[in-house]
């Protein structure tokens, strides 16, 4: 899986807690994002980031922050987690070379259950 | 804006004979596309892309792609399916103008079953 690893691998919470999944990678790739898969909807993408401390959203953004204060690491945290995030979530990261299509190389990921 | 439709969530085919995974894409300008798979309880693994260039582009494990311009499709193709390769596929693209900051968009994937 392309020097990306994620943790925990697996979580359950309760409703209302917070929980911050962590993204490591050993690439040095300057992309990175954050996507959840849920059944008939494929992979979304919740935020990315550019770069040490730059990060923008993504289209299901809400009820989650992101921080990236390293290169290799990129957390997400669910301020109060609900059910309705109860999902996989995965880690992508890409490299910025000139000419790059930018592919994406995917962590194993994160199997969250909200109860 | 960018999409991904894949028509179909499951197909059907016999170990040995070829396969067909649907694909058709919407952007704005020129496409970069890709082929995913991912087997059970693992991450996405990438399989092929389209840069620019020749129509059929030729990915990991035998398959191939054909991208039609025309028709605005990217299907994933294999001569002989294995039952290994029974798995879950998502096409993704994103526009070639700017960076990675555009993210790729997926479709909502097309489990295919290879019968022995």
């Amino acid at each position: 899986d392309a020097g990306i690893t994620q943790s925990p691998r697996h979580k359950v919470t309760e409703t209302g807690t917070p929980v911050t999944l962590r993204c490591h990678q050993t690439e040095n790739h300057r992309y990175m994002y954050w996507y959840r898969q849920d059944p008939g909807h494929g992979l979304r993408l919740i935020h990315y980031s550019y770069g040490v401390k730059d990060t923008d959203k993504g289209e299901v953004s809400d009820g989650y922050s992101v921080s990236r204060s390293k290169t290799e690491d990129f957390l997400l945290t669910l301020e109060s987690a609900t059910s309705s995030q109860t999902s996989v979530y995965f880690c992508a990261i890409s490299e910025s070379r000139a000419n790059s299509s930018y592919e994406q190389y995917f962590g194993p990921g994160t199997r969250l259950t909200v109860t | 804006a960018q999409s991904v439709a894949q028509p179909e969530d499951q197909v059907n085919v016999a170990e040995g004979n070829p396969l067909t995974v649907k694909c058709t894409y919407s952007v704005s300008g020129n496409p970069y596309l890709f082929w995913y798979v991912q087997y059970p309880n693992r991450g996405l693994q990438f399989l092929l892309k389209y840069i620019t260039g020749d129509n059929l582009v030729k990915g990991s494990y035998g398959f191939e792609a054909e991208f039609n311009k025309s028709q605005t499709s990217f299907h994933l193709k294999k001569p002989s399916a294995l039952v290994s390769d029974s798995a879950l596929y998502f096409c993704a693209v994103r526009d070639i103008r700017g960076s990675g900051r555009r993210a790729l968009t997926f479709g909502s994937g097309t489990r295919l079953q290879v019968q022995p």
